[in-house]
């Protein structure tokens, strides 16, 4: 059974700094790993996706890195700005009777202090 | 292209009532799967739909139930409210071309029951 972990639940670190969101994945036989961004009580907003084969991707500040050995993930913000607050969520897809299902974790919920 | 949409935005019950809550997909897309959230976790897949069919489904009980129309947009009833189903529920479209397939997500209808 596929279990997403993400660690810490919450972060908060003044502007201007770099920092990493960590996700965990329990079965390594993995298609891709999505990174997700979601603003309080709003919809997910896909921000990166990587395929199985690939180790890492990038968008502007953004760098996530994949390691399906380890069942590991980071996302790297880069010069953290107050409008990178909100909760990150990675998720693994599934294949159960069929359909594709995403696994997601808890996410982690990250304010940055001007 | 149009992205994915939801409605309503909100919405308010009382415990015992029934709900439908609407989704449309992107354009392009077949399948459209349905997510529950509740505050402060990562979505639950709740049940998938391809071809006007549920081709998969979660934890969920039967009360939790579907439809997929011809152009592919899709329904999600709740019966019987309880309330524990206060929470955000989600809809992502995707294009079933077999194995996995990227999910994007609508803003989501935020549900209470009172």
């Amino acid at each position: 059974k596929q279990e997403v972990t993400q660690i810490p639940a919450a972060l908060s670190v003044p502007e201007g700094e770099n920092l990493v969101l960590n996700c965990s994945f329990t079965d390594s036989a993995i298609y891709n790993l999505q990174w997700f961004r979601q603003d309080p009580g709003k919809g997910l907003t896909s921000l990166l996706l990587i395929q199985s084969s690939q180790r890492e991707q990038t968008s502007g500040r953004l760098n996530a890195s994949l390691d399906k050995s380890s069942g590991r993930s980071t996302l790297y913000i880069a010069a953290s700005q107050p409008g990178d607050s909100a909760t990150y969520l990675c998720a693994v897809p599934i294949i159960i009777q069929g359909a594709q299902k995403l696994v997601f974790g808890q996410g982690t919920r990250l304010t940055i202090n001007p | 292209e149009t992205g994915v949409t939801q409605s309503p935005t909100h919405l308010i019950k009382t415990r015992g009532q029934q709900v439908t809550l609407r989704c449309s997909s992107q354009s392009g897309h077949n399948t459209v799967s349905w997510y529950q959230q509740a505050l402060g976790q990562g979505p639950q897949f709740i049940f998938q739909y391809y071809r006007e069919e549920e081709n998969g489904r979660g934890n969920f009980p039967p009360r939790f139930s579907g439809l997929q129309f011809p152009n592919y947009s899709s329904e999600l009833n709740v019966n019987a409210l309880e309330l524990d189903d206060s929470a955000l529920y989600l809809c992502a479209s995707s294009l079933w071309r077999g194995g996995e397939n990227e999910q994007f997500f609508g803003p989501g209808t935020r549900l209470t029951v009172l």
